[in-house]
C-alpha cells in the first residue's frame, strides 16, 4: 500500500529566511515519483518540484530543493529566501511508477506555512 | 507550458440537482485525467482516474452512476455530480498528465449545495 506522510500542520517563518518541511512515503514500487505542490489561497494547486526515485541528485528550481534521502523513504522541501507570496499550503504527492500514466497522486495532509514581514 | 482549465470556478445547486464541471488541459496531451474532491480539512479524495484506451477507474466510495466522467479526447475531461446534497460539497479538482508522470491541476470547482 502506498501512504504519505507530512507530520507537521503548520510552521510560521519570517520572511527572506529559510523553511524546511518533512515528508515521509511508503511503497512496494522500486520505481516512483514524488512531488510538491503549493495551494494558494484561492485553492489554486501549483506544481513545485518533482524527484524521480532513480535519481541521486536532489532536484532544485527556483529558490525550491529537495532533500531526498531514498533509504528513510525522505522527501522534504526547502524553500530559501523566503517571500510573503510562499504562504501557502504545501502537499507532498507520491506516484507509483508502474503502468506508466496508470497510478495517480497519493497525496500527504499538507503543511501550512506563513511568512511575516 | 502545461497549462490546465477548469470551470466553473463556483457553482451553487439545489439538493438534488447535478452539475458538471469540465477541465481543459492547453500545451499538452492529457493522456491521464485525476478527479479529486478535497474536504474542508484540506484531505484529498480521489475520485476516479481516466486513462486513454481504458476503462475509468473509480475508487472505493465513489461511483460512476453518481460522478460520471468523460474523457472523450487528449484535451478535455467532464465530470458530473449527479443528485448532489450537503455531502458532496467541497472543492473538485481535476488533474491531468500527458505521460510525463507530472500532473497538473485546473483551479478547482468549488460545489455549494443548498
Amino acid at each position: 500500500a502506498q501512504k504519505v506522510t507530512q507530520t507537521q500542520t503548520s510552521i510560521s517563518v519570517m520572511e527572506k529566511t529559510t523553511v524546511t518541511m518533512d515528508c515521509v512515503y511508503e511503497t512496494q514500487d522500486s520505481s516512483y515519483f514524488l512531488f510538491w505542490y503549493k495551494q494558494t489561497a484561492s485553492g489554486e494547486i501549483v506544481f513545485l518540484i518533482r524527484q524521480d526515485s532513480y535519481k541521486k541528485e536532489n532536484a532544485t528550481v527556483g529558490h525550491y530543493s529537495l532533500n531526498f534521502q531514498k533509504p528513510k523513504s525522505s522527501i522534504g522541501l526547502i524553500i530559501t529566501a523566503t517571500q510573503i507570496e510562499d504562504s501557502a499550503v504545501y502537499f507532498c504527492a507520491m506516484r507509483e511508477g508502474r503502468p506508466q500514466g496508470g497510478r495517480a497522486l497519493i497525496f500527504g495532509t499538507g503543511t501550512t506555512v506563513s511568512v511575516s514581514p | 507550458g502545461a497549462l490546465v482549465y477548469q470551470y466553473p470556478r463556483r457553482t451553487i445547486c439545489k439538493s438534488g440537482t447535478s452539475m458538471r464541471m469540465e477541465c481543459q488541459a492547453v500545451g499538452f496531451q492529457a493522456t491521464s485525467v485525476a478527479w479529486y474532491r478535497q474536504s474542508p480539512q484540506k484531505t484529498f479524495e480521489l475520485i476516479a482516474l481516466s486513462t486513454v484506451n481504458s476503462a475509468i477507474k473509480y475508487e472505493q466510495n465513489f461511483t460512476q452512476e453518481k460522478f460520471p466522467i468523460s474523457h472523450p479526447n487528449l484535451s478535455f475531461s467532464s465530470m458530473t455530480v449527479l443528485n448532489a446534497y450537503l455531502e458532496d460539497r467541497g472543492l473538485y479538482l481535476c488533474g491531468a498528465t500527458g505521460g510525463q508522470n507530472t500532473l497538473y491541476f485546473g483551479a478547482g470547482t468549488r460545489l455549494s449545495v443548498l
